[in-house]
């Protein structure tokens, strides 16, 4: 089946430093990507929705500038927290469509845990 | 973004069933799917409703009134491994995934 590749697993930064996260689809390609952000014991929100070759649109209250996304190929989004604080810490899930795979198709990234100290 | 509701927590032992219930908004949907997240783990899929009706898939049930904006998952012969986390997750406007907030289920011997 699809696989979605998300790099790293867990990161500790600063506060005020940036990081990167990688999402990966390994054997399908994805014209969409999404983010999503889980605080513990919490939902998964949805963050952004990651457009190969354009912008990526973003859902109420998240700021865009914050949150950095690029999704330069049909195989690889990005999303960059700058100027991390505390209260960015959480963990951060890619998802990625198979449009062959139909609704099934989506598919999660292990995700990302994020520390900011 | 849409808002789907769910219980927060469901305790049942071995060998039971379960069902757990999710309402949603009905504008832009387009279907239901549920999600299994173990603690610390991504989420995997488990079903997905588009018609009304109920959709079987070995122990796990899953049913959608689209008339009564109203889901549900089903899990049978409860074993201790299904303890876990179980989303509702709605699709919108054919593209958008919503999370509901969520059942945390816990199994007993």
């Amino acid at each position: 089946g699809a696989v979605v590749s998300q790099h790293p697993s867990r990161v500790i930064c600063k506060s005020g430093t940036s990081v990167k996260i990688e999402c990966r689809s390994l054997d399908f390609q994805a014209t969409t990507m999404f983010w999503y952000r889980q605080f513990p014991k919490q939902s998964l929100m949805l963050m952004a929705t990651s457009n190969e070759g354009s912008k990526a649109t973003y859902e109420q209250g998240v700021e865009k500038d914050k949150f950095l996304i690029n999704h330069a190929s049909l195989t690889l989004s990005t999303l960059t927290v700058t100027s991390a604080h505390p209260e960015d810490s959480s963990f951060y899930i890619c998802s990625a469509r198979d449009l062959t795979g139909g609704v099934n198709g989506y598919t999660f990234g292990s995700g990302t845990r994020l520390t900011v100290v | 973004g849409q808002s789907l509701e769910q219980p927060s927590e469901v305790t049942a032992v071995e060998g039971a069933i379960v069902q757990i219930n999710c309402t949603y908004q009905t504008s832009g949907f387009y279907g239901l799917s549920w999600y299994q997240q173990h603690d610390g783990g991504a989420p995997t899929f488990l079903s997905y409703n588009a018609l009304d009706g109920l959709e079987e898939t070995g122990r796990f049930s899953s049913f959608l009134s689209r008339s009564d904006s109203y889901g549900y998952l089903l899990l049978q012969e409860l074993q201790m491994k299904d303890s876990a986390s179980y989303f509702c997750a709605a699709i919108y406007n054919f593209n958008k995934f919503y999370f509901g907030s969520g059942t945390k289920l816990n199994v007993k011997p």
